[in-house]
């Protein structure tokens, strides 16, 4: 059974400084790994996907990697700013049939102006 | 072109009352996905439908539990006889075809169970 960790659980920085989360997982045989954002009563917004192929993947100011092996991955987020404020999930698939995400508790973030 | 539309947004329930959780997935898609948010938890998979079928609802309580996707109309999460570990937020997701679609989700139904 696959489990998706995030540590850690909150996580608060000054305006400009730039965000680590971490993501690991015990099961490295993933099809593919994806980093949400989940603002307070709101939805999740998909904000990086990264096939286990692949090493990164990166979005303007973020950048999301993953290390199959050690069963690992980690959003950067560079020069934080307050809008950055919000729950950041991460979830895999397992194969290529798969269609359940599983999901980390996620990271709460908050950005001080 | 309006995203996934779930409703109400906020359900309080007491104790042995049902629940009915709605989910309009995005125009055009017709496979959907519900999972629960407990407190301090991710999200779990419970149940994924397309319309008018239940593919795999092997993430949902056996008892009390039940969804629907009909062929008109939004998706349904039922859940009778509520108790208070019930009291979580819903998510619906959807996609344009199922594995490895990507899936777009609502913003979800908080129920309370008092």
């Amino acid at each position: 059974k696959q489990e998706v960790t995030q540590i850690p659980a909150a996580l608060s920085v000054p305006e400009g400084e730039n965000l680590v989360l971490n993501c690991s997982f015990t099961d490295s045989a993933i099809y593919n790994l994806q980093w949400f954002r989940q603002d307070p009563g709101k939805g999740l917004t998909s904000l990086l996907l990264i096939q286990s192929s692949q090493r990164e993947q990166t979005s303007g100011r973020l950048n999301a990697s993953l290390d199959k092996s050690s069963g690992r991955s980690t959003l950067y987020i560079a020069a934080s700013q307050p809008g950055d404020s919000a729950t950041y999930l991460c979830a895999v698939t397992r194969g290529s049939n798969d269609y359940k995400l599983s999901f980390g508790a996620g990271t709460t973030v908050t950005v001080r102006a | 072109n309006a995203g996934v539309m779930q409703n109400p947004r906020h359900l309080v329930r007491r104790r042995g009352q049902e629940a009915r959780l709605r989910c309009s997935p995005m125009k055009g898609h017709s496979h959907v996905y519900w999972y629960r948010q407990l407190p301090e938890e991710g999200l779990k998979f419970m149940v994924y439908l397309q319309k008018e079928n239940i593919i795999d609802e092997s993430g949902m309580p056996k008892e009390r539990f039940s969804a629907e996707f009909p062929k008109e109309g939004p998706s349904i999460l039922r859940i009778q006889q509520v108790v208070r570990g019930d009291s979580a937020a819903y998510f619906c997701a959807s996609s344009l075809a199922g594995t490895q679609e990507t899936q777009y989700f609502g913003p979800g139904t908080r129920l309370l169970v008092l």
